[in-house]
């Protein structure tokens, strides 16, 4: 099964600064690479696609880069109601799917 | 607009089964694969298993394998999640989440339903 090692396991950060959220996986997955935005007490939302792909309505102060078994996720300017948990999460080839453990972002 | 309405959660005793379900509403279910996904209180996202559009090939996190049984009624719109043998490491919030092409791609995930097994 392909691990994903994620970090850091959370972080604070101030209105307005840039945030960075780092994922590796344990084996090449090309580009199949999502990032989630989990709220308190909300099902996960998807942000961004395929490593890079901004999803429809989400802001573009997200942003996501990487490819082989690095990858990175970006806040370019922090907002008050970007606190959340953000995932990352493989897809390549067949189950299982797996998750990255978890950033917890607070202010 | 799309919805995905879990149900069926609840507390149940050790060894004992519960079966969940997914209503699905604004899209068409059957062109999608559905996975459910889990989360232990205060914990990450575990992937449980994926069913193909049509039924035809089902996946399981090996945590799961062999206890667990997901299905779909295309006609009724629905999915479901079958859990025998129910053990206090399957207590978790389980989502219903939509996979338009069921490699993986989880673009719409339901509210969750609450599953608490313990004596």
């Amino acid at each position: 099964d392909i691990q994903m090692t994620q970090s850091p396991s959370s972080l604070s950060a101030s209105v307005g600064d840039r945030v960075t959220i780092t994922c590796q996986a344990s084996q090449d997955i090309t580009n199949y690479l999502n990032w989630f935005q989990q709220k308190p007490g909300k099902a996960p939302k998807l942000l961004i696609s395929d490593a890079s792909n901004l999803e429809t309505g989400v802001p573009s102060r997200f942003s996501g880069s990487g490819s082989g078994t690095d990858f990175t996720f970006t806040i370019s300017s922090l907002q008050p109601e970007d606190i959340a948990t953000y995932y990352c999460q493989q897809y390549d080839n067949l189950p299982p799917y797996t998750f990255g453990q978890g950033t917890k972002l607070e202010i | 607009q799309v919805q995905l309405v879990e149900s069926g959660g609840g507390v149940v005793q050790p060894g004992r089964s519960l079966r969940l379900s997914c209503a699905a509403s604004g899209f068409t279910f059957s062109s999608y694969g559905m996975h459910w996904v889990r989360q232990a209180p205060g914990k990450g996202l575990e992937w449980v298993a994926v069913i193909w559009y049509d039924g035809s090939n089902k996946y399981y996190a090996d945590s799961v394998k062999g206890r667990f049984t997901i299905s779909r009624d295309n006609a009724k719109n629905s999915l479901y999640l079958q859990m025998n043998s129910l053990r206090p490491e399957d207590t978790a919030l389980y989502y219903c989440v939509r996979d338009p092409g069921g490699v993986g791609y989880f673009d719409f995930w339901g509210q969750g339903t609450r599953v608490t097994v313990s004596s």
